[in-house]
């Protein structure tokens, strides 16, 4: 079976501090790692992939396969990255998701 | 083009009623999910379509919960004798056949049993 974990329910960081929010995953296989966010008001929506590679809204996650970690990390926090982040795997490209519990994130100004 | 809408956005239904919860997914989208997130939670999946035939449903939570697209496009939810542990938010997803098949989620459906 197939599990996420974010250790923190809640997350409250200073505006231009750096900020990490953690993720586990277990999955025997070769799973695609997802962080979603959704903010304030609005529809959940993806916010990167391990497989592009690519920063987001200054945002990066590298897939550590010996940890089974998917950490997601910022180096200057803003107050519009308030929102709630969610950890998500698969595993494939056409399979249902299998989300974490999610971690309410807050910048203080 | 419009993303992926859920009617109604809000419900409130009595013990046992029985309640229909509709998803229009993007236009094109093969492939649809609902999720079921309870207060608290992340989403949790409940079942899949791709086209009209539903292809995974083992997270329905019990035999009160039956989906259905039948021409492969707008799918319905439907909940019978409704309990207090189904009041959920109710999320829809849908993608499209290709190398990221990502997944675009609706508003939710939030429904409340009283």
């Amino acid at each position: 079976a197939q599990r996420v974990t974010q250790p923190e329910k809640l997350l409250s960081v200073f505006k231009g501090a750096p900020v990490e929010l953690k993720c586990n995953y277990s999955y025997s296989g070769s799973p695609e790692l997802f962080w979603y966010v959704q903010y304030s008001r609005q529809r959940l929506q993806l916010l990167l992939r391990h497989i592009s590679r690519e920063s987001i809204k200054g945002f990066t996650a590298d897939l550590n396969k010996g940890e089974t970690s998917f950490h997601l990390k910022k180096p200057f926090a803003q107050e519009e990255d308030s929102a709630m982040y969610y950890c998500a795997l698969r595993r494939g490209s056409n399979y249902k998701l299998t989300f974490g519990k999610g971690t309410l994130l807050t910048v203080n100004p | 083009g419009a993303g992926v809408s859920q009617s109604p956005r809000y419900k409130v239904a009595k013990r046992g009623q029985d309640v229909a919860l509709r998803c229009d997914p993007i236009s094109g989208h093969v492939s649809l999910f609902w999720y079921q997130q309870a207060l608290g939670q992340g989403p949790e999946f409940l079942t899949y379509f791709q086209n009209e035939a539903q292809l995974d449903k083992s997270g329905l939570p019990s035999d009160r919960f039956f989906a259905e697209r039948p021409e492969g496009s707008v799918s319905t939810l439907k909940i019978q004798r409704t309990q207090q542990e189904d009041s959920a938010v109710y999320l829809c997803a849908s993608s499209a056949q290709g190398t990221s098949y990502e997944q675009y989620f609706g508003p939710g459906t939030r429904l409340t049993v009283t």
